[in-house]
């Protein structure tokens, strides 16, 4: 019975091109969040949203977007895809202030 | 905001040995420190946190220590075993935004 689970768990596409990436949790937890682990494996939080505050990186571009349907959703549109955009993206959730818990992750490739 | 620095990058020991990772914060207002670890191809699963009000905390062979004064807090894992190779991340949070350190990659030589 998965708490945080993300799709698709890899993402091949061209530049220039427009993916989404589904998050979902079933842990009741007020707080979700979009995190980008690169090749250093270095994890940068991209969003958080909690009762429908949404937080942003401001070095966030703006071709990333989250989008939260209900409180246990949240999901990652990325327009115009460009190579340095190719990374592990992680969702997580967490009881406001408390342990994160991750997705699998979704590995994107960039072409 | 909050930066948390990270030290080693990388840690190489033998199994059995003892590892501390060590990382810094710079926000005063920084309440809750967890430890994550991460395996090779694997999500980021909490091993060990610690809040302000506590000084250690500790759970078999991993314990945790923090002194706010000073605005650190540190990993230490005894009697390594090969399974603990894997990437351990720091993080530091006050609210629910966590900001995490670069990690540590610890290998354990068996």
């Amino acid at each position: 019975d998965t708490a945080v689970s993300q799709t698709p768990k890899y993402l091949v596409t061209q530049m220039g091109n427009d993916k989404s990436i589904k998050c979902e949790q079933n842990l009741g937890h007020d707080t979700m969040y979009w995190y980008k682990q690169d090749s250093k494996k270095f994890l940068k939080i991209m969003f958080s949203y909690n009762n429908k505050e949404l937080i942003i990186n401001e070095t966030v571009p703006n071709r990333f977007s989250p989008k939260s349907p209900d409180k246990a959703h949240l999901n990652l549109h990325i327009n115009s895809l460009e190579l340095g955009d190719s990374a592990v993206y992680f969702c997580a959730s967490s009881p406001s202030g408390g342990e994160l818990f991750f997705g699998e992750g979704s590995r994107l490739t960039v072409l | 905001g909050e930066n948390v620095e990270q030290h080693p990058s990388t840690l190489s020991v033998q199994e059995g040995d003892s590892a501390v990772i060590k990382c810094t914060y710079s926000d005063s207002a920084s309440n809750y420190f967890p430890w994550y670890k991460q395996e090779l191809g694997k999500r980021p699963q909490l091993i060990i946190d610690i809040r302000s009000n506590v000084g250690e905390k500790k759970d078999q062979r991993i314990a945790v220590t923090l002194n706010k004064t000073a605005k650190h807090f540190s990993l230490h894992i005894t009697e390594t075993q090969p399974e603990d190779s894997a990437v351990y991340f720091c993080a530091a949070s006050h609210g629910y935004i966590p900001t995490f350190g670069r990690g540590t990659s610890l290998i354990v030589h068996p």
